[in-house]
């Protein structure tokens, strides 16, 4: 398998724009994770899903962000309008729920960048 | 929710010396998965080592280690005859065990960043 793939991997856009952020995680994984990584505030969680399903999106910092899942193999986190203040990597994971590797498979980031 | 507290922000050693880096943990669940995660420049998450709750036998993997103290909530990494390549963000987490149903998210501490000098 590829792993966690993201898309872009370099954004850069004006205030006001909106982002679509992207990611396929692996075959097979029922958990699918976004996490936002900024020297301040460290990695946080933003949302996760397990079977396509939102359960807890208590992390997303306001109403401007949105992720949906409309099926097992794709991902979005889109921030409409953006702000300089979301520029940060957007790490996209995901995490099996059986057979005893239990943990989060990383992409390589969004490195996001509002001007 | 669990929180998981990295004390040490920056730590250094020689290379080919020992480095423990610390990490505690709060919760009040008895069955989950605590792990380190190791990220260089290259941004990369990296699983280093991960240790179930329910298993006493602290968990090794070639020069990484962990000192896993349930009781105590302490989970701390060790890392022996350290290599340059060692140089890196080190995160600290926790994710509860997958029966329990619709509430498995992982939760980081906030970094160790490790330099190794030559």
């Amino acid at each position: 398998d590829a792993g966690v793939i993201q898309s872009p991997r370099h954004e850069v856009t004006e205030m006001g724009q909106e982002v679509t952020l992207r990611c396929k995680p692996i075959s097979g994984h029922d958990y699918l994770f976004w996490y936002r990584q900024t020297m301040m505030r460290g990695l946080e969680l933003l949302i996760y899903f397990n079977n396509n399903v939102p359960i807890d999106d208590s992390g997303m910092p306001e109403d401007r962000f949105s992720a949906k899942m409309p099926n097992a193999s794709f991902s979005t986190l889109k921030i409409q309008p953006s702000e300089p203040r979301d520029s940060a990597v957007y790490f996209c994971a995901s995490s099996p729920a059986t057979g005893g590797r239990t943990e989060a498979f990383f992409g390589q980031g969004t490195r996001l960048t509002v001007v | 929710a669990q929180t998981v507290t990295q004390s040490q922000p920056e730590m250094s050693v020689q290379e080919a010396e020992t480095v423990t880096l610390s990490c505690t943990y709060d919760t009040s669940e008895s069955n989950y998965y605590l792990f380190w995660y190791k990220q260089p420049p290259s941004r990369q998450m990296i699983l280093v080592i991960r240790q179930e709750a329910y298993k006493q036998q602290n968990a090794t993997e070639n020069r990484f280690s962990v000192n896993f103290q349930k009781a105590a909530k302490s989970f701390s990494l060790k890392i022996s005859d350290s290599q340059l390549g060692d140089t890196a963000m080190y995160f600290c987490a926790f994710m509860k065990h997958v029966s329990t149903i619709n509430n498995n998210d992982m939760r980081f501490g906030a970094g160790t960043r490790l330099t190794v000098k030559p």
